[in-house]
């Protein structure tokens, strides 16, 4: 049982590429979420998923897109790399929104340049 | 909405005294409320979560927390500090099933001092 998974671990983009940073969980769980973690600020929702095929926007979604065709994998995209998105990302999971714990991925650190 | 404060971005103690972290939340609802633990260049670890049974929450390495509805307070405590408790703490704000929204604090970070 591996938890939560993320690749990669570390990752630099020049502004305007575009890549993807990869979740997956081997718990079964029906919620997942991505956060990003800047200095000073905590953690921020990006988007989140409380199952297969559905997918809503977080507190700061502009700049990312996501899609959850398989319980297991919920991949974040970056369309086109700004500096603005130089962060720590985390990809979480629980059994189900709202009041379970959540259980995070070893974090993907992302530099913009 | 939901809400949660974190009082102090920074917080110092020596080896072996006590540990106050402190959180205030704001919600509409009966809240589930965590604390996690993020060492350096680590993931976050659930340290502790309230969710309307007990009111004092007991956790991992020695930590506990009280729930105050009056307060609308959460603050995390240990009775003696340890240098491996050297880390980021996040107070956390969750309503109940049916709802998305995890609100994090923005963060406590915790020096324990030899």
């Amino acid at each position: 049982n591996a938890g939560v998974t993320q690749t990669p671990k570390f990752q630099v983009l020049k502004t305007g590429q575009s890549m993807t940073l990869q979740c997956a969980q081997d718990m079964n769980h029906e919620y997942m979420s991505w956060y990003r973690q800047d200095p000073g600020m905590g953690l921020r929702l990006i988007h989140y998923s409380v199952g297969a095929g559905i997918t809503d926007q977080g507190e700061v979604p502009n700049g990312y897109n996501v899609s959850r065709s398989t319980t297991e994998d919920f991949p974040l995209r970056l369309l086109s790399a700004a500096p603005s998105q130089t962060s720590v990302y985390f990809c979480a999971s629980s059994p189900q929104s709202g009041g379970e714990t959540q259980y995070f991925g070893p974090g993907t650190r992302l530099l913009v340049l | 909405a939901q809400s949660v404060t974190q009082l102090d971005s920074h917080v110092s103690v020596s080896e072996g005294t006590p540990v106050l972290l402190r959180c205030n939340y704001s919600s509409s609802y009966s809240p589930s409320l965590f604390w996690y633990v993020q060492h350096p260049n680590k993931g976050l670890q659930l340290l502790l979560k309230y969710t309307s049974a007990a009111t004092l929450v007991k956790g991992i390495n020695g930590f506990e927390a009280e729930f105050k509805k009056s307060e609308t307070s959460f603050h995390l405590t240990k009775p003696s500090a340890h240098m491996s408790d050297a880390a980021e703490y996040f107070c956390v704000v969750s309503e109940p099933s049916g709802t998305y929204k995890y609100i994090f604090g923005t963060g406590t970070r915790l020096k324990v001092l030899a």
